[in-house]
């Protein structure tokens, strides 16, 4: 069965800095990860995935991850953090084939402190 | 990018009643839709898998007469939480895979539910 771990519950940076949102995955086969971010009382909005090809990832709002199979790790990174980046972030795994149901990760809230 | 679209955003009902929770793709069709719930500071949990014109799948301990699910069309499912009650106050969000997209879902705004 997959699964998706975010060892934190909230990240705090500072605004400016650079910051990193962990994550860590099971599956059997190949990994399809994702990233998520959600706002307060809104639905989920995508931010990048690997599906396969260059390791490291760039996606929307200067967020980029890097895939890393020997630590089955998919962190998310963003060099210079912004106010509002302050969200929350999900990390998923595709759970079987194509069309088929995502396995999220709990969460990690980040607070971007100006 | 293509849109889902969830309705209503927020609503408020007594206990006892029916609320329906639509959701829409909106410039695509999808033969599946999935249903979550998430609970505050939690994160989504799979409720069940839509499936246009067919019967719904249900994941383990989500009961299936309380929260019926109808994949009308290819742009549309609704789920309705029956004879509500406070305990199923939570945010429910629906997604829609894009035929032709693999890889990639898209999720609707979330529904507010609170019982009252």
């Amino acid at each position: 069965a997959q699964s998706v771990a975010q060892p934190e519950d909230q990240v705090n940076v500072a605004e400016g800095n650079p910051l990193t949102v962990k994550c860590t995955y099971s599956v059997s086969g190949n990994p399809y990860l994702f990233w998520y971010v959600q706002y307060p009382n809104r639905g989920l909005q995508f931010l990048l995935k690997y599906i396969t090809g260059d390791n490291l990832v760039k996606g929307s709002y200067g967020f980029e991850a890097e895939f890393n199979k020997s630590q089955t790790s998919f962190h998310l990174k963003k060099p210079s953090a912004l106010v509002s980046d302050s969200a929350l972030y999900f990390c998923a795994v595709r759970d079987g084939d194509y069309g088929q149901n995502f396995v999220f990760g709990p969460g990690t809230r980040l607070s971007v402190l100006p | 990018g293509a849109v889902v679209s969830q309705h209503p955003s927020r609503v408020i009902c007594k206990s006892g009643t029916s609320v329906k929770i639509e959701c829409r793709s909106l410039d695509f069709q999808a033969t599946t839709m999935f249903w979550y719930r998430q609970f505050p500071k939690q994160s989504l949990m799979l409720m069940a898998t839509s499936n246009e014109g067919s019967k719904a799948t249900y994941e383990q301990g989500v009961e299936k007469d309380k929260f019926l699910i109808n994949h009308a069309s290819l742009t549309l499912s609704t789920l309705t939480v029956t004879s509500a009650h406070p305990e199923d106050s939570s945010f429910y969000i629906c997604s829609a895979p894009q035929l032709g997209r693999v890889n990639e879902a898209f999720f609707g705004q979330g529904t507010r539910l609170t019982v009252v």
